[in-house]
């Protein structure tokens, strides 16, 4: 089985802070892990992912993520807020089982202070 | 380039009235296919997948089904829809390295 936990329903920071959002999985093989983004009534967008190989994966808009086996984490992480990044944030974990259907978090809503 | 596309974006529906929502993808064949619903609030739930032409597993026993009439096309569809069917309907393809999502329907039961 797998599961995901996205700490935080909502993150506020200022302009030009850091973003970091929490993820950590549970799985019982080697994981894959994504981030997806969700602007306002569109679909979701794959941001980043870690499948195998380097630990440390660079996104899209800056963003990126590392895969830490000790902590079961995938944080994402930011240098620094744009008001373009407030949105919805979703981490992902899938190929427990054999099946590549993942399991998503809840989510996290992002909110950027001017 | 793949792409997939839904329709419509939006969709004000009564009470009891049927629905059919469609997804086609575009620059690949014989693609894995998903439905996930998006209630207000509320997380990703996965409602139908198809692996090909016919084959329709489903996740959620309720009001809705799913079809698969040609290799790129996938439907949902409620004979008579439920207030609680009200949400953002999503489509999706091939998630072994990161789904592509389409664009969404936002369905609003009346």
């Amino acid at each position: 089985a797998q599961s995901v936990t996205q700490l935080g329903s909502h993150v506020s920071v200022s302009e030009g802070a850091l973003v970091l959002l929490r993820c950590n999985y549970s799985s019982s093989v080697p994981p894959y892990l994504f981030w997806y983004v969700q602007y306002p009534n569109q679909g979701l967008q794959l941001l980043l992912k870690y499948t195998t190989g380097a630990t440390l994966v660079k996104g899209i808009n800056g963003f990126e993520a590392e895969f830490k086996k000790s902590e079961t984490s995938f944080h994402l992480t930011k240098p620094s807020a744009h008001m373009s990044d407030a949105a919805e944030y979703f981490c992902a974990v899938s190929r427990a089982g054999g099946s590549y259907i993942p399991t998503f978090g809840r989510g996290t809503s992002l909110i950027v202070h001017p | 380039s793949q792409t997939i596309h839904q329709w419509p974006a939006t969709l004000v529906q009564p009470v009891g009235s049927p629905l059919s929502l469609e997804c086609t993808v575009e620059g690949t064949s014989n693609p894995n296919l998903y439905w996930y619903r998006q209630a207000a609030g509320r997380g990703l739930q996965l409602l139908f997948y198809s692996v090909g032409i016919g084959q329709i597993s489903s996740e959620v026993p309720q009001n809705l089904s799913a079809s698969r009439p040609q290799d790129r096309q996938f439907i949902l569809s409620s004979k008579k829809l439920l207030l609680s069917d009200s949400g953002f309907y999503l489509c999706a393809w091939n998630p072994v390295y990161g789904y592509t999502f389409g664009s969404g329907t936002r369905l609003t039961v009346v």
